[in-house]
């Protein structure tokens, strides 16, 4: 079973609203990471959040980690066009190697 | 920013041939990951090398192998394809065992 599971699986909003996916998974963990990838293209790196932090921000976007709930979202405020990609959260878990684990993705459409 | 390189971009093969997937790292990375991607799935992790040697193993089948050579490059290997192996395959770099982890573009593998 995956070790991390996002929703929502599809988000379609209008450009310059807020966009929130979340992230779940199962074990304990280091750090949490979310990663943007366009249609078949290579997976960016967004942000790392490690397990000891409870927030952090990068530009537009905001993760938070509740190691309580096993849970993290994504917030892209004031959403653009080019944001429209598939969003993956992935886990480096405690004690299992330096590999990640990837949720299911959510695939985020702005409009213009 | 020199990023990761991975080659072919695309690779056309049919069933039982053989294929060999490249990829470079980000200069000064000596970490090496491979991940699998399905269609519509999330990636997979095959397997990782640490400074040459194989560090972490996932669910790579026993007819894929892959080792990481002097110059950091690595390259997966790939007999008997099948159908099912059909996908994008990405390749990551990392120094030591730190993140984030940084993708390639990744290698589209059609079995025919």
């Amino acid at each position: 079973s995956q070790q991390g599971e996002e929703d929502p699986q599809a988000l379609s909003i209008q450009e310059g609203e807020n966009a929130t996916m979340n992230c779940s998974y199962k074990t304990s963990i280091n750090n949490l990471q979310w990663y943007r990838q366009n249609s078949g293209r290579g997976l960016v790196h967004l942000i790392l959040i490690r397990s000891n932090e409870r927030e952090k921000h990068s530009g537009r976007l905001r993760v938070t980690l509740d190691t309580s709930k096993k849970s993290s979202s994504l917030l892209i405020t004031a959403s653009r066009a080019a944001d429209t990609a598939s969003y993956f959260c992935a886990t480096d878990a405690d004690n299992a190697g330096n590999m990640l684990t990837f949720g299911g993705g959510t695939r985020l459409m702005v409009k213009p | 920013a020199a990023g990761v390189i991975q080659s072919p971009r695309h690779l056309i093969k049919e069933k039982r041939e053989t294929a060999t997937l490249k990829c470079y790292p980000i200069p000064r990375h000596d970490t090496v990951y491979w991940y699998q991607q399905g269609p519509g799935q999330d990636p997979q992790f095959l397997i990782s090398f640490y400074e040459k040697m194989q560090s972490d193993k996932g669910s790579i089948p026993d007819r894929f192998s892959a080792q990481q050579f002097s110059d950091y490059h690595s390259e997966l290997n790939m007999s008997s394809l099948e159908l099912g192996d059909s996908a994008l395959y990405f390749c990551a770099s990392g120094m030591g065992r730190t993140q984030p982890q940084h993708f390639g573009d990744g290698t589209r593998l059609s079995i025919l």
